[in-house]
């Protein structure tokens, strides 16, 4: 496996800002997405990070909503952009490794609360 | 019709027991691979299993082992000697691999919460 870092772990913000949450991997990333999970639900994907160009977005995700960047393989970041209540999730970066099959695994977590 | 289907939305266990948490799957993919995950109150998602639809064995991984009945379309997780630290939700997860291009999407299961009893 790997360490998966996300920050912050946690934050508070209020309606109308915007928040940017880092993953950063230790080990050789092949792939990289982002998933939210909503109170009491499961996870979702928000898109697939694709490493020098543009997000691949999943059906009721925008880019001006959830701009993603990844500039490098190991490297991606997620911004939550004009906040609303709505928005208060868990934010979670997920990444295939290399040479690890078809396991995915995901990062600690950003729980955000947006008020 | 939901692809991933936990039809236990909790689950109490008395310690050093055994457990099996529930799921099913619905796919016309052949190809596929599904996961379990544990995520304690704390939020982060910890990979536990990972079992592909043509693997011939059961996936095992210490204490976790998956009871995958591919006719009934079942992948159970069997938790042994349960721990106080089991305490948690857990999601099986499917991702349907296609024409094996790689679609990484997970589509995940509502959950089950665990409680280990003392």
């Amino acid at each position: 496996s790997a360490v998966i870092s996300q920050k912050p772990s946690r934050d508070i913000c209020q309606r109308g800002t915007s928040l940017t949450i880092q993953c950063q991997v230790d080990s050789q990333v092949t792939m990289m997405f982002w998933y939210r999970q909503q109170p009491g639900q499961s996870l979702t994907l928000i898109a697939t990070a694709n490493q020098g160009s543009e997000a691949t977005y999943e059906s009721g995700f925008v880019i001006d909503k959830f701009p993603i960047s990844r500039p490098n393989l190991t490297f991606s970041t997620l911004t939550v952009s004009n906040m609303s209540p709505e928005d208060s999730s868990i934010y979670l970066c997920s990444v295939k490794l290399q040479g690890t099959n078809e396991k995915l695994f995901f990062g600690s977590g950003t729980q955000l609360s947006v008020l | 019709a939901q692809k991933i289907t936990q039809t236990q939305p909790g689950m109490f266990v008395q310690e050093k027991e055994a457990v099996t948490l529930d799921c099913t799957y619905d796919t016309s993919d052949p190809s596929y691979g599904l996961f379990w995950y544990k995520q304690p109150s704390s939020g982060e998602m910890i990979f536990l299993i990972y079992q592909g639809s043509y693997d011939q064995q059961n996936a095992t991984e210490g204490r976790y082992s998956l009871n995958f009945q591919k006719a009934r379309k079942s992948a159970n997780l069997v938790i042994s000697a349960s721990q106080l630290g089991d305490s948690a939700m857990y999601f099986c997860a499917m991702r349907e691999l296609g024409d094996g291009a790689g679609s990484y999407q997970l589509t995940f299961g509502k959950g089950t919460k665990l409680s280990v009893i003392p």
